[in-house]
C-alpha cells in the first residue's frame, strides 16, 4: 500500500517563507509522480495550487512554487499572508490510473 | 461557466445504496478524465475512482472495489458514483474532480461536494 507524507503542521510568519514536502513511505518522488499541490479551508472544496511538479494552476499567485527537493515533492510559499492559513494536500499519480492524497499539512500563519 | 456540480447525497442506512450525480458544464466534457473523490469528517480527502475520457478504462481505489461503480454520459455532460453496501465509514462529502489535460494527472476543477451521510 501506498503512503504519502507529508508534515502535521507548520507554523509561518506573515512575511515568512515556508516549504512543505510531500514523500513516499517507501522510495522516491520525482516528477514521473506528477506531484500535485492542493489548498483547503475548512467548508470549501480544495483549490488547485501546483500540477506536474511546478506548473502554476490559472490564477495561483506566483508565491506558490512547486519543486523536487531531494527525494520528496515541495510546494514553497514565499511572503506567506493571514489568508494561506490553510490545510495543504500534496497528491502523487502512483501509475495505472491510481492516485493517493498525503495526509495534509495544517499551516498556521501567526 | 465552468463548474460541477454534485448532487445526490443524503442519509441512508447502512447496506443501502445511493446513486451520486455530477453536472460537468463551460468545458468540453468528452475530452475530459473524471473522478471522485470524498473527504470523511475532519479527515483528508482521499481519491476513490476515475474514469478515462473514452469512457472504458475506469480505476478504483482497493478499498472502494466491488462497492463503488463510477460512468459517464458524455451527451449528457455527467458523471454518476454508484455506491453500494454503504457503510458508517463511507460517511463523507464526495467530490467530483476533473482531470487536467491529456499529459497531466492531476485534479483541476471540483465540485462544492454533496454530503453522503451513513447512519442507523
Amino acid at each position: 500500500q501506498t503512503v504519502v507524507t507529508q508534515e502535521p503542521s507548520f507554523s509561518v510568519s506573515p512575511g515568512g517563507t515556508l516549504t512543505l514536502t510531500c514523500g513516499l513511505s517507501s522510495g522516491s518522488v520525482s516528477s514521473k509522480s506528477y506531484p500535485s499541490w492542493y489548498q483547503q479551508t475548512p467548508g470549501q472544496a480544495p483549490r488547485t495550487l501546483i500540477y506536474n511538479t511546478n506548473s502554476r494552476s490559472s490564477g495561483v499567485p506566483d508565491r506558490f512554487s512547486g519543486s523536487i527537493l531531494g527525494n520528496k515533492a515541495a510546494l514553497t510559499i514565499t511572503g506567506a499572508q493571514a489568508d494561506d492559513e490553510s490545510d495543504y494536500y500534496c497528491v502523487l499519480y502512483v501509475g495505472s490510473g491510481i492516485w493517493v492524497f498525503g495526509g495534509g499539512t495544517k499551516v498556521t500563519v501567526l | 461557466q465552468v463548474q460541477l456540480v454534485e448532487s445526490g447525497g443524503g442519509v441512508v442506512q447502512p447496506g443501502e445504496s445511493l446513486r451520486l450525480s455530477c453536472a460537468a458544464s463551460g468545458f468540453t466534457f468528452t475530452t475530459c478524465a473524471m473522478h471522485w473523490v470524498r473527504q470523511a469528517p475532519d479527515k483528508g480527502p482521499e481519491w476513490l475512482a476515475s474514469v478515462w475520457s473514452d469512457g472504458t478504462r475506469k480505476f478504483y481505489v482497493d478499498s472502494m472495489k466491488g462497492r463503488f461503480t463510477i460512468s459517464r454520459d458524455d451527451s449528457k455532460n455527467m458523471l454518476y458514483a454508484q455506491m453500494d453496501g454503504l457503510r458508517p465509514e463511507d460517511t463523507a462529502v464526495y467530490y467530483c474532480a476533473k482531470g487536467g489535460r491529456i499529459g497531466t494527472f492531476y485534479f483541476d476543477l471540483w465540485g462544492q461536494g454533496t454530503l453522503v451521510t451513513v447512519s442507523s
